[in-house]
């Protein structure tokens, strides 16, 4: 497709359970990034990516979440035991380049979780 | 209609009017900025960008401006139509890297038929 594209689009899961999130991005993008983003609130920076290597993951909340990029390609977003305030849009955005700032982050439509 | 003072969460402007929203960005160093909008259940859009050693950026309809002087960042829409209703954030690039994007809280945008 021409845009990223993140599945599921909704999940619903049991505190404790563990969860899995899926972002395709543009074909040909370099960047990749997950952000969280609260009820009301502007997206929150998780983790980047740059090809297959994590270059940043200072956003992530606690251990219990885990990203990966293993071909460069696709990601996944895991996050283990979950907890109520793991409730959020979780928002995926690739960019063209590696070239900093130039290029802008272009998002996917989110995967609403909501955490009972 | 515009959004006055450093930030208002809400803007209802009538069809057909040029809407200002504003924005105060936190970090005189970053070098980065760009806008975008997000329609409810659907990820953030991108607009319109600009660099540090930019004024003023045009687009279709809109035109970003940027006074880093006082730290302040606009977009104008001009004629807004009812699809232009959403929530409208400013992103600054986070510095020390030259990739993290920080939103501000955004604002609402409601156009009156």
């Amino acid at each position: 497709g021409a845009g990223v594209s993140q599945s599921p689009r909704y999940k619903v899961a049991k505190r404790g359970q563990d969860v899995a999130l899926r972002c395709d991005p543009i074909s040909g993008h370099v960047s990749l990034f997950w952000y969280q983003q609260a009820l009301g609130q502007g997206p929150e920076f998780l983790t980047y990516f740059q090809n297959e290597a994590q270059l940043d993951k200072s956003g992530l909340p606690s251990d219990r979440f885990f990203a990966e990029r293993p071909e460069g390609s696709v990601s996944t977003l895991k996050i283990q035991r979950t907890q109520q305030e793991d409730s959020a849009v979780y928002l995926c955005a690739s960019s063209q380049t590696d070239r900093g700032p130039d290029q802008p982050q272009h998002f996917g439509d989110g995967t609403r979780l909501s955490i009972l | 209609g515009e959004s006055v003072g450093l930030h208002l969460p809400t803007l209802s402007v009538q069809e057909g009017d040029n809407s200002i929203i504003n924005c105060a960005y936190s970090n005189s160093a970053s070098d980065y900025f760009i806008w975008y909008k997000q329609e409810s259940g659907k990820g953030p859009q991108f607009i319109i960008d600009i660099r540090s050693n930019m004024d003023k950026r045009q687009g279709q309809r809109v035109t970003v401006l940027l006074n880093k002087t006082v730290k302040h960042l606009s977009l104008q829409i001009a004629a807004t139509q009812p699809g232009d209703s959403a929530v409208y954030f400013c992103a600054e690039n986070f510095l020390p890297s030259d990739y993290k994007l920080s939103f501000g809280a955004g604002t609402t945008v409601t156009v009156r038929a």
